[in-house]
């Protein structure tokens, strides 16, 4: 089975300041990678994904993620985080039919 | 994004007693509705596959008997928790899936508390 780590549990910063959340999975054939976001109080929404072809993928609000396969990664990074960014991350793998989630990072921008 | 949604938000109950929770596919019609049981400070753990006009697909360690999922319809799944115990309290997320998509699309989650 498959296995997400997200090694940032808790991440705060200030704004303007650059974001880097790690994700590490387990599986190495084919897979379809993502990551959410959970605003407080609101349900997880999209920021991305990544089905093939470059691996430099942009998402919404500015966010991107690069996907190396040798290091079976997937890290979400920002250059310049702003206070409305406050919320929870996950990351996840979909294969063999189903979502895996890792544990999650919250991520507390101050103003 | 698709909306999905979920009834009701927060509900505290009794041990012993059954829960019911609603979740409504208002933009699509869902073959498959997923349902997730979220522990604090832990990564959303995939409970069973709710397919239309068939019988759910639980994953391991899911008790049947306990997590009953009906999917009587295209739009409406729903997760009753039978019996329920402390144990069951927790944060519970429906989502559903368009066919021939890996993309899922998220209820904003039932708060469980039972005391």
């Amino acid at each position: 089975a498959q296995s997400v780590s997200q090694h940032n549990h808790h991440v705060i910063l200030s704004e303007a300041a650059s974001l880097e959340l790690g994700c590490n999975y387990s599986y190495g054939g084919t897979v379809n990678l993502f990551w959410y976001v959970q605003y407080p109080g609101q349900h997880l929404q999209l920021l991305l994904k990544y089905f093939s072809g470059d691996p430099l993928v942009k998402g919404i609000k500015g966010f991107e993620a690069e996907f190396i396969k040798s290091k079976f990664s997937f890290n979400l990074r920002k250059p310049s985080v702003q206070w409305s960014d406050t919320a929870e991350y996950f990351c996840a793998v979909y294969n063999f039919n189903k979502f895996y989630f890792g544990s999650g990072t919250k991520l507390n921008v101050k103003p | 994004g698709a909306v999905v949604s979920q009834h009701p938000s927060w509900v505290i109950c009794k041990s012993g007693t059954s829960v019911k929770i609603e979740c409504r596919s208002l933009d699509f019609q869902a073959t498959t509705m997923f349902w997730y049981r979220q522990f604090p400070k832990q990564s959303l753990m995939l409970m069973a596959t709710s397919n239309e006009g068939s019988k759910a697909t639980y994953e391991q360690g899911v008790e049947k008997d306990k997590f009953l999922i009906n999917h009587a319809s295209l739009t409406l799944s729903t997760l009753t928790v039978t019996s329920a115990h402390p144990e069951d309290s927790s944060f519970y997320i429906c989502s559903t899936q368009r066919d021939y998509s890996e993309e899922q699309y998220f209820g904003p989650g039932t708060r469980l508390t039972v005391t």
